[in-house]
């Protein structure tokens, strides 16, 4: 497909466990976003990965998450011990590189912690 | 801090209208601006953008205006038709740590009757 994907499109899982949430951006672009939205709420930044440079985690909210980018393609976002509140839809992005790029969404993940 | 803010949270008009959807903006240091659409179960979708070196731009239906001596951003939408409905998001590149971070708002919901 052209654009961007992500798996899976729901999650709903029990309080205390760990989810794994994937983005495939598309083919070429170099820089990858991952942002959070919650109920009625705008997009938060998370975690953004530009090519092979280290990535810029300053949006993550605690340690409980993490994200990995295999080979500046494929990235997977990890939240662990999962909390209520982390209840949100999970939006990737990915844009052709670091500069003024539009930035291209995949249609989220919609994550529930019972 | 930096913040993006909508004045309305929805906006309801009629088909044929046009619509115009503001921002504000708190980061006088932001040089690139985004309006985006997100339709319900969607990702949001790019609409049109504007530098601060421009104070007008327009697209097809859709113009955005930016001033920036009242830090103020506004989408106006011509001939409004029922697939206009969706929630609109301005968002603001922060040049935080080098990258173009995207700071959203929370969001106007537009509901065009027929």
């Amino acid at each position: 497909g052209a654009g961007v994907s992500q798996s899976p499109s729901n999650k709903v899982t029990e309080k205390g466990k760990d989810v794994e949430l994937r983005c495939d951006p598309i083919s070429g672009h170099t820089a990858l976003y991952w942002y959070r939205q919650s109920l009625g709420q705008g997009l938060e930044f998370l975690i953004y990965f530009q090519g092979n440079s280290a990535p810029d985690k300053s949006g993550l909210p605690s340690d409980r998450f993490s994200a990995e980018r295999t080979g500046g393609s494929v990235s997977t976002l990890t939240i662990q011990r999962t909390q209520q509140e982390d209840s949100a839809v999970y939006l990737c992005a990915s844009s052709r590189d670091q500069t003024y790029n539009e930035q291209f969404f995949g249609p989220g993940t919609r994550l529930t912690v019972l | 801090g930096e913040s993006v803010g909508l004045h309305l949270p929805t906006l309801s008009v009629q088909e044929g209208d046009n619509s115009i959807i503001n921002c504000a903006y708190s980061n006088s240091a932001s040089d690139y601006f985004i309006w985006y659409k997100q339709e319900s179960g969607k990702g949001p979708q790019f609409i049109i953008d504007i530098r601060s070196n421009m104070d007008k731009r327009q697209g097809q239906r859709v113009t955005v205006l930016l001033n920036k001596t009242v830090k103020h951003l506004s989408l106006q939408i011509a001939a409004t038709q029922p697939g206009d409905s969706a929630v609109y998001f301005c968002a603001e590149m922060g040049m935080n740590t080098g990258f173009q971070k995207l700071v959203f708002g929370t969001g106007t919901r537009l509901l065009v009757s027929p």
